[in-house]
């Protein structure tokens, strides 16, 4: 089974500052997907950035980019100019890349704090 | 375009009790996913239905069932609710490769 490991509970920026989350992932599958979600207080889940594991490319949303590496099974997100509304729980998760939409494996979170 | 949304919002009950939450799916969706998340936790995935049969399950008893309507939209019931099921259920739609996307969740708190 997949396993996905955040070893951050709570992290804290300062404003317009940059901050890195954490993750890492067990799998002995080749073909999968990764994701970055945020839950601010709303609850509400929100996709922030997604990587397919063959492509080597890091992906990149605007502020939002990630740091892939596929042989140490790593898979950071790196927020630039960080902004009072980052502020909310992050998720690091998995999903096989089987047949139809396989369930995503999430990590326990980091907590992210943006200080004015 | 009409997200994904939920009810309700929160819902309160006692041991044993049995429950009932719902969901109605992103328009051209047709798979629908619960997630548990206990507090301070990651979601966990309970189960999945497409074209209104379950189509994958999590580590969840029995007690926990769905269905889908035609109209893609779903249920979760849960029966004989044990504290430890106090927590936010969340589901997701989706077609059937693509993104899950999620509603607002629904609070239960069982007492």
């Amino acid at each position: 089974a997949q396993t996905v490991t955040q070893s951050q509970p709570e992290m804290s920026v300062q404003e317009a500052e940059t901050v890195t989350l954490s993750c890492t992932y067990d799998t002995s599958e080749s073909d999968y997907y990764l994701f970055w979600y945020k839950q601010p207080p709303s609850r509400q889940m929100i996709l922030v950035i997604r990587q397919e594991a063959y492509k080597q490319q890091n992906a990149t949303e605007n502020r939002f980019s990630v740091n892939f590496q596929k042989a140490a099974k790593s898979f950071s997100l790196k927020i630039s100019d960080s902004q009072l509304g980052d502020a909310a729980m992050y998720f690091c998760a998995y999903r096989s890349a089987g047949s139809g939409n396989t369930p995503l494996v999430f990590g326990k979170g980091t907590r992210l704090s943006v200080i004015a | 375009e009409t997200g994904v949304t939920q009810s309700p919002t929160h819902l309160i009950k006692t041991r044993g009790q049995q429950v009932t939450l719902r969901c109605s799916s992103q328009s051209g969706h047709n798979t629908v996913s619960w997630y548990q998340q206990a507090l301070g936790q990651g979601p966990q995935f309970i189960f999945q239905y497409y074209r209104e049969e379950e189509n994958g399950r999590g580590n969840f008893p029995p007690r926990f069932s769905g269905l889908q309507f035609p109209n893609y939209s779903s249920e979760l019931n849960v029966n004989a609710l044990e504290l430890d099921d106090s927590a936010l259920y969340l589901c997701a739609s989706s077609s059937q490769y693509n993104e899950q996307f999620f509603g607002p969740g629904t609070r239960l708190t069982v007492l």
